[in-house]
């Protein structure tokens, strides 16, 4: 069974203050890590997809790398308007389509 | 750009009806997801399909049936609805999964039982 795992459960920074957020997963050979962004009462907005170890990808002020056992989100100098809740999703290749998420980091920038 | 539309964007029920929720994917995007998402939780998937087909099945009860129409658009019927249904539940659309593609999801239907 997919597992995902994220931590910590909540992070609470100081605007300009940069930190990391982690996924820790198990699946049966991944097809897929996805992060994506959710707003209080709103879907998840997708950010990035990585697919194999040592990939990374940047947006902004967010970059995300992959291990084989894990994926960090490192966020450089935030806003308040990053502000939300990071969720880390797997597919895997056990021939799930429906992605497995992890229970999500809520990410607070104090101005 | 066009985006995953569901409707209703609330839902209020009494125990024990019935609710259905539409989902409009993306123009082009064949594939559908269904998601559960209670209070404070991780979305739980629940089913999908691919070319008006089930694709594949999460953790949907045995109350719960969908299906995708020719015009790619998706219901989910719930019935016998009971408490611990109330929850928001988010439709996504991608591509044909077997290409990996990432999901997009829509605003989702805040479904409340009493």
């Amino acid at each position: 069974e997919d597992q995902v795992t994220q931590s910590p459960e909540a992070l609470r920074l100081q605007e300009g203050e940069s930190s990391s957020l982690n996924c820790s997963y198990t699946v049966s050979g991944l097809r897929g890590l996805f992060w994506y962004r959710q707003d209080p009462g709103k879907g998840p907005e997708f950010l990035f997809t990585l697919y194999s170890a040592g990939e990374e990808k940047e947006k902004e002020r967010l970059k995300a790398t992959l291990t084989k056992k894990e994926s960090f989100l490192h966020i450089t100098a935030p806003k308040p308007e990053d502000s939300a809740t990071y969720l880390c999703a797997v597919r895997s290749g056990g021939g799930a389509d429906g992605l497995t998420f992890g229970k999500g980091t809520h990410l607070i920038i104090q101005p | 750009a066009a985006g995953v539309i569901q409707s209703p964007r609330h839902l209020i029920k009494e125990k024990r009806e019935t609710a259905t929720l539409k989902c409009y994917p993306i123009p082009r995007h064949d594939t559908v997801y269904w998601y559960q998402q209670g209070p404070g939780q991780d979305p739980q998937f629940l089913i999908s399909f691919y070319e008006k087909m089930q694709s594949d099945k999460g953790s949907i009860p045995d109350r719960f049936s969908a299906q995708q129409f020719s015009d790619y658009h998706s219901e989910l019927n719930m019935s016998s609805l009971e408490l611990g249904d109330s929850a928001l539940y988010f439709c996504a659309s991608s591509l044909d999964p077997g290409a990996n593609e990432k999901l997009f999801f829509g605003s989702g239907t805040q479904l409340s039982v009493l």
